[in-house]
């Protein structure tokens, strides 16, 4: 049983940029969150996919995007990045609503 | 605001104590609780879940326990170890919606 994947670990874009985060669900599940955690905090919702439809958001605008493919991986995309958003972003699967598994996150660092 | 506390936001101990990490949360409204622990720059390990419906839930050296009426979980960690050195976060989930904690660092000397 592979776990929760995400790719790429580390990425380092500009302000005004755009960028796609990538992440594998554990194999059986059909629930993907993500979430951004800045050093030092607990993460932060951005929102989660159920069998390819957003199920809930946290308080991020709207150039925080995401899809959920068939296969239950899914992507994060950021438009028009700005400093703030250099974080860690870890995504999470699950079957339905159950317990959540992590991947190991990707480091973005806006500068 | 649906705020999550953790309490100590640190905690060191010596190796072999028993001790006691704290979640509060603002709202009763819940699905689960998790558990989990962190490791630097890592991501995050699942511990324990407990669903609404239950008090608590055990595994191994760990126990936590969720009251909804005041809002309140608690991780009972026993005879701790230096690899029990991490930081420990708890999540509210109301089912559509995660709620995390900023987390207990945990330190164990050997």
């Amino acid at each position: 049983e592979t776990g929760v994947t995400q790719s790429p670990t580390h990425l380092i874009k500009t302000r005004g940029q755009q960028v796609t985060l990538r992440c594998s669900s554990q194999s059986g599940h059909n629930t993907v969150s993500w979430y951004q955690q800045a050093l030092g905090q607990g993460p932060q919702f951005i929102f989660q996919y159920y069998r390819e439809e957003e199920n809930g958001r946290g308080n991020f605008p709207p150039r925080f995007s995401g899809l959920q493919f068939p296969n239950y991986s899914s992507e994060l995309n950021v438009n028009a990045l700005e400093l703030d958003d250099s974080a860690l972003y870890l995504c999470a699967s699950s079957l339905s609503l159950n317990e959540q598994f992590f991947g190991p996150g990707t480091r973005l660092t806006v500068l | 605001k649906q705020e999550v506390t953790q309490i100590p936001a640190a905690l060191s101990v010596p190796e072999g104590e028993n001790l006691v990490l704290n979640c509060s949360f603002t709202d009763s409204a819940i699905y689960n609780l998790q558990w989990f622990r962190q490791d630097p720059g890592k991501g995050l390990t699942s511990l324990l879940l407990i669903q609404s419906s239950q008090r608590e839930q055990t595994s191994g050296r760990l126990n936590a326990s969720l009251d909804k009426s005041s809002g309140r979980s608690t991780l009972y960690i026993a005879a701790s170890q230096p690899g029990d050195s991490a930081t420990y976060l708890c999540a509210r989930d109301t089912g559509n919606q995660f709620y995390f904690g900023t987390g207990t660092s945990l330190t164990v000397i050997p």
